[in-house]
């Protein structure tokens, strides 16, 4: 069975730009969460999206948002790109719920001029 | 609030001495715990999760942990380490447990194993 599946693998872009990210989950796992890794920060809950709606949400400005698609697939959006959000994202997928084990992919590493 | 604080950023050990890893947390719920491993340039990868049956919880590749509520501790530890062992280590509370919630993860502690 495929793992959590994450393109681009590496994005370099500039400061007020846009960036979409996606995610594809391990086939049947309807649950898909985002995080963002820094050095300073660590690593950080975005949000968690099932069945195409987004079920919860971590302490993030609005410029950060999601969606999910009605085959699981996941995209994460960053408008007005600032320095500090180059990091890495990572995507995870779970069965039914975050309860259940949560599988990470490789991550988007973003890096933001 | 529910937090975890994973008391050593670095930790440095010989192959095949034992390993241990500190986590401290804190849960107004009976907490979910879990430990991630970090290779680097790799995804995260589940070692073991407590989710309030046996305290001594046994994950892969050796590694076990044990949940002890009156000391508010998920210490992470191995008896022999092993060079492939060498990653970032994730301390990682679900809050608030159940069906829904977000994991929150500790600052993470960097193991290296020297030969």
């Amino acid at each position: 069975k495929a793992g959590v599946t994450q393109t681009p693998r590496y994005l370099i872009k500039t400061r007020g730009q846009q960036v979409t990210l996606s995610c594809s989950p391990i086939s049947g796992h309807r649950s898909v969460s985002w995080y963002q890794q820094t050095p300073g920060q660590g690593l950080q809950f975005l949000f968690e999206y099932f069945s195409e709606t987004q079920r919860n949400k971590g302490n993030f400005p609005g410029r950060f948002s999601g969606r999910q698609f009605s085959n699981s697939r996941s995209e994460m959006n960053v408008s007005t790109l600032e320095l500090g959000d180059s990091a890495l994202y990572l995507c995870a997928s779970s069965l039914e719920t975050s309860a259940n084990e949560q599988f990470f992919g490789p991550g988007t590493r973003l890096t933001v001029l | 609030a529910q937090s975890v604080t994973q008391l050593d950023s670095h930790v440095s050990v010989s192959e095949g001495t034992p390993v241990l890893l500190r986590c401290n947390y804190s849960s107004s719920y009976s907490p979910s715990l879990f430990w991630y491993v970090q290779h680097p340039n790799k995804g995260l990868q589940l070692l073991l999760k407590y989710t309030s049956a046996a305290t001594l919880v046994k994950g892969i590749n050796g590694f076990e942990a044990e949940f002890k509520k009156s000391e508010t501790s998920f210490h992470l530890t191995k008896p022999s380490a092993h060079m492939s062992d060498a990653a970032e280590y994730f301390c990682v509370v679900r809050t608030p447990p159940g069906n829904t919630g977000k994991l929150i993860f500790g600052q993470g502690t960097t193991l290296q194993v020297k030969p």
